[in-house]
């Protein structure tokens, strides 16, 4: 699975929107890009995903890189339910993948 | 529809005593994931099971932890002779088939305390 890397932290006002971006500069052609959140002790939720056009539901937009190496999760108007820690996941199904979370990025929002 | 259901929510033994952890999945998903998350860690996979099979126990303990998911009922995480060490909290998600498109979707977990 490629790996990714965020930002430690961020912070944004309450009503902004969020911006959280990820490198994923290996990812290989088959690997969808995951974003999951875990608010304090919560299960991790899913919020979307995607492997090459920008997607968007209830929740967030996510914007992915022509190129693929990178990808932007946002949030349209930030709430201070949405304080969480957010991962970005490269993901696949074949021999050996599995959801990887790394340490995230904790995301704060301030009102 | 409910989602991924998982008891108890707290669960505390005294070392060498056995934790049987439940897992429900989400309606129509037969695919089930059980992780563990150490205190300020996080998630590790542990093992990925279909109905009746095991498909990759690769993230298990090789001794004292299994797992089963029958045809019907519940999947089970049990873990015999606890220590200390296996305080933390256990997430169980499901899927409705093996697919990067089919998102995994995660239980509120059980937090297992060892006296």
């Amino acid at each position: 699975d490629a790996k990714t890397t965020q930002p430690t932290s961020m912070d944004c006002a309450e009503g902004r929107a969020a911006n959280l971006p990820c490198n994923h500069s290996t990812i290989s052609g088959n690997e969808y890009v995951y974003w999951y959140r875990q608010i304090h002790s919560q299960g991790p939720q899913y919020i979307i995903h995607g492997l090459k056009n920008n997607e968007t539901n209830e929740m967030a937009s996510l914007i992915i890189t022509e190129d693929r190496k990178s990808s932007t999760l946002i949030l349209p108007h930030a709430t201070l339910r949405d304080t969480a820690v957010y991962y970005c996941i490269a993901y696949y199904t074949g021999a050996n993948s599995k959801l990887t979370f790394g340490k995230g990025i904790t995301l704060s929002v301030r009102p | 529809n409910a989602g991924v259901m998982q008891n108890p929510r707290h669960l505390v033994r005294r070392r060498g005593q056995e934790a049987r952890l439940r897992c429900s999945p989400m309606k129509g998903h037969s695919h089930v994931y059980w992780y563990r998350q150490l205190p300020e860690e996080g998630l590790k996979f542990m093992v990925y099971l279909q109905k009746e099979n095991i498909i990759d126990e690769s993230g298990m303990p090789k001794e004292r932890f299994s797992a089963e998911f029958p045809k019907e009922g519940p999947s089970i995480l049990r873990i015999q002779q606890v220590v200390r060490g296996d305080s933390a909290a256990y997430f169980c998600a499901s899927s409705q088939a093996w697919s990067g498109n089919q998102p995994q979707h995660f239980g509120d977990g059980t937090r297992l305390s060892i006296l």
